[in-house]
């Protein structure tokens, strides 16, 4: 079992719906990163987060410590938000990657 | 100006072939990592260095040899290349002192065929 669960690991929306990515861990962290991997290939860093909330326009990151658990959620979804989206947890002095979501949001 | 960059994006070899990829960034950075993305889209660690020093290195055959020139610089050689080296690798950095508990900027890739 991955130290890391992502759901669902693939997603199909319609343009503007909300979307909802979840992330579980099971180990000890300093802190959860979400990274998005755009079909051409290249990652960013969405957002780095060890307690509460995070919000960066349409995207929102959540994270409870006490149930090792992460959410990003994405409002008013786009087709431009097609994407991997992976969750990855700090863990001592590396990261623990999560599989991925393939989302895809059609017109 | 690019931050984090990789060179050669595309690489195509036979096995058994020696192969280097570079990778440099400007941001200044302590930390910088080598990551292999599988067939599958999954990434995993192979090797970290801060200021030059090796931090990480994760299980990886000694056929992988990271080099840190200064600390901007992390390139990773490959010899006796296999067939189950074909992936895509990614150079990232981040700031702080050998923690991975910063935001972390990565290169572009390099997709690695093995023939």
């Amino acid at each position: 079992k991955n130290e890391v669960e992502q759901s669902p690991q693939n997603l199909t929306a319609q343009e503007g719906e909300f979307i909802t990515i979840n992330c579980s861990y099971s180990v000890g962290i300093s802190a959860l990163h979400w990274l998005q991997q755009h079909p051409g290939g290249g990652i960013v860093s969405l957002f780095m987060l060890s307690s509460g909330k995070k919000k960066h326009g349409r995207l929102i990151a959540t994270i409870n410590i006490q149930e090792k658990h992460s959410s990003l959620h994405i409002t008013a979804s786009h087709p431009r938000d097609s994407a991997v989206y992976i969750c990855a947890v700090s863990r001592w002095d590396k990261l623990v990657f999560g599989a991925g979501t393939i989302l895809r949001v059609k017109s | 100006d690019t931050a984090v960059s990789q060179t050669p994006k595309y690489l195509v070899t036979q096995m058994g072939n020696d192969k280097s990829i570079k990778c440099e960034q400007n941001l200044g950075h302590d930390t910088m990592y080598w990551y292999k993305q599988d067939s599958k889209k999954f990434l995993k660690i192979m090797f970290s260095y801060n200021n030059k020093e090796l931090i990480i290195n994760e299980t990886v055959p000694n056929r992988f040899s990271p080099k840190s020139p200064d600390k901007a610089h992390l390139n990773l050689h490959i010899n006796s290349l296999e067939l189950g080296d074909s992936a895509v690798y990614f150079c990232a950095s981040s700031g702080t002192s050998g923690g991975a508990g910063d935001t972390q900027y990565f290169g572009p890739g390099t997709r690695l065929t093995v023939l």
